[in-house]
């Protein structure tokens, strides 16, 4: 069975700053992993995708995630935080060949002025 | 390139009243799917159909039907709504099937209100 799990339901972080959205996951096979950000009232958009060419993967609007398998994490982050950058973003996961995603419950990021 | 259109946007249904809603992609895309969106539980699928033809039930199907009418149009049906199936409806369609990588495109959503 293949599950996701966000550590943090809310993260707050200052205009500028960095920004850490944490993300484990659980995967009998070669997962594929994703991050989605959803602004208010919008649909889900990609922001960045893991298919195993490299571990660390560059994603829009300046974040990145690196996967680690031997702590089964895929933390998301960004070095200068904008107010911009508010929103809700889940963690997505596709172990090996099966045909859904599996999401996490959510974190919702808060940018301070 | 319109991607994922669903509609309608909203909805408000009373108890035990029948609705449809339409999702419809312009990406050739093999796989649709439904989810529905409550707070704190992220996405949860509901019925997804891998390629034209057939479909398959998600991890909450209760009290939904799909129909996939052909490779673009994906509709779900909730033949008698409940206040439980008040939530956000996202549709998405994605280009693989199987092995294949592939991420999934999402609809603007359908916000249904059941009273």
């Amino acid at each position: 069975a293949q599950s996701v799990t966000q550590l943090d339901s809310h993260v707050s972080v200052s205009e500028g700053t960095p920004v850490l959205l944490r993300c484990n996951y659980s995967s009998s096979y070669s997962p594929s992993l994703f991050w989605y950000v959803q602004h208010p009232n919008k649909g889900l958009q990609l922001l960045l995708k893991y298919t195993s060419a490299a571990t660390l993967v560059k994603g829009i609007n300046g974040f990145e995630a690196e996967f680690k398998k031997s702590e089964t994490s895929f933390h998301l982050t960004k070095p200068s935080a904008h107010m911009s950058d508010a929103a809700e973003y889940f963690c997505v996961v596709r172990p090996g060949s099966a045909r859904q995603l599996t999401f996490g419950s959510g974190t919702q990021l808060t940018v301070l002025p | 390139n319109a991607g994922v259109t669903q509609t309608p946007k909203f909805q408000v249904l009373k108890t035990g009243q029948s609705m449809t809603l339409q999702c419809a992609q312009d990406m050739n895309h093999n796989s649709m799917y439904w989810y529905r969106q409550d707070p704190g539980m992220g996405l949860r699928l509901i019925y997804y159909s891998a390629s034209e033809g057939t479909t398959d039930k998600g991890e909450v199907p209760n009290g939904y039907n799909v129909s996939r009418l052909n490779k673009r149009e994906f509709s779900l049906r909730l033949e008698s709504a409940a206040p439980s199936q008040t939530s956000v409806y996202f549709c998405a369609s994605s280009k693989g099937t199987g092995g294949q990588i592939s991420e999934a495109f999402f609809g603007q959503g359908t916000r249904l209100t059941v009273v």
